[in-house]
């Protein structure tokens, strides 16, 4: 079975700094995507940022980027220039894409951002 | 751009009493997914659909049913609530079976007393 693991409950970083969440998966499959998701306390569950595991080039998106390490089934995420609004769980997330192509989310990092 | 919407967006209900929640897909999207997400807990999948057809199933108890509708919307069904079913409900969907990303509805907060 797919598991999705995040070793770090809480993170803490200051304004303006970076910080990376570690994510690792566990899975057989060659073909899956993988996702990180920013829950704020409204609950809202927003897409961070998304990664094709067939594509060795690590995704970016504006301020946060990726380190895919396919075959260290590693997925971690960068903030970079941290900014308050930050502050949030963020939830790594698995996916094969296809006929049983449920996200199954790790157990979540809270990242709190110091002024 | 159009968005996951669920309603109602809370929800109080007796123990033993029965709730149903519902969720609306972006358009064109062609699977719709429920979660449940208890406090401080990470999403836990609970039924999906595929144009309509139940395509997966988790951990789903029997009490609870969900269908999706000709007009796409899809409905959880839950009987006999547990103050244990108290959580935060998602509904998402997805377009390709989620190649371009699941997309979340606000969220169903059902709380049982």
């Amino acid at each position: 079975a797919q598991t999705v693991t995040q070793s770090q409950p809480e993170m803490s970083v200051q304004e303006a700094e970076t910080v990376t969440l570690s994510c690792t998966y566990d899975t057989s499959e060659s073909d899956y995507y993988l996702f990180w998701y920013k829950q704020p306390p409204s609950r809202q569950m927003i897409l961070v940022i998304r990664q094709e595991a067939y594509k060795q080039q690590n995704a970016t998106e504006n301020r946060f980027s990726v380190n895919f390490q396919k075959a260290a089934k590693s997925f971690s995420l960068k903030i970079s220039d941290s900014q308050l609004g930050d502050a949030a769980m963020y939830f790594c997330a698995y996916s094969t894409g296809g006929a049983t192509n449920k996200l199954i989310f790790g157990t979540g990092t809270l990242l709190a951002v110091q002024p | 751009a159009a968005g996951v919407i669920q309603s109602p967006r809370h929800l109080i209900k007796e123990k033993r009493e029965t709730a149903t929640l519902k969720c609306y897909p972006i358009p064109r999207h062609d699977t719709v997914y429920w979660y449940q997400q208890g406090p401080g807990q990470d999403p836990q999948f609970l039924i999906s659909f595929y144009e309509k057809m139940q395509s997966d199933k988790g951990s789903i108890p029997d009490r609870f049913s969900a269908q999706q509708f000709s007009d796409y919307h899809s409905e959880l069904n839950m009987s006999s609530l547990e103050l244990g079913d108290s959580a935060l409900y998602f509904c998402a969907s997805s377009l390709n079976r989620g190649y371009y990303g699941y997309t979340f509805g606000s969220g169903t907060r059902l709380t049982v007393v």
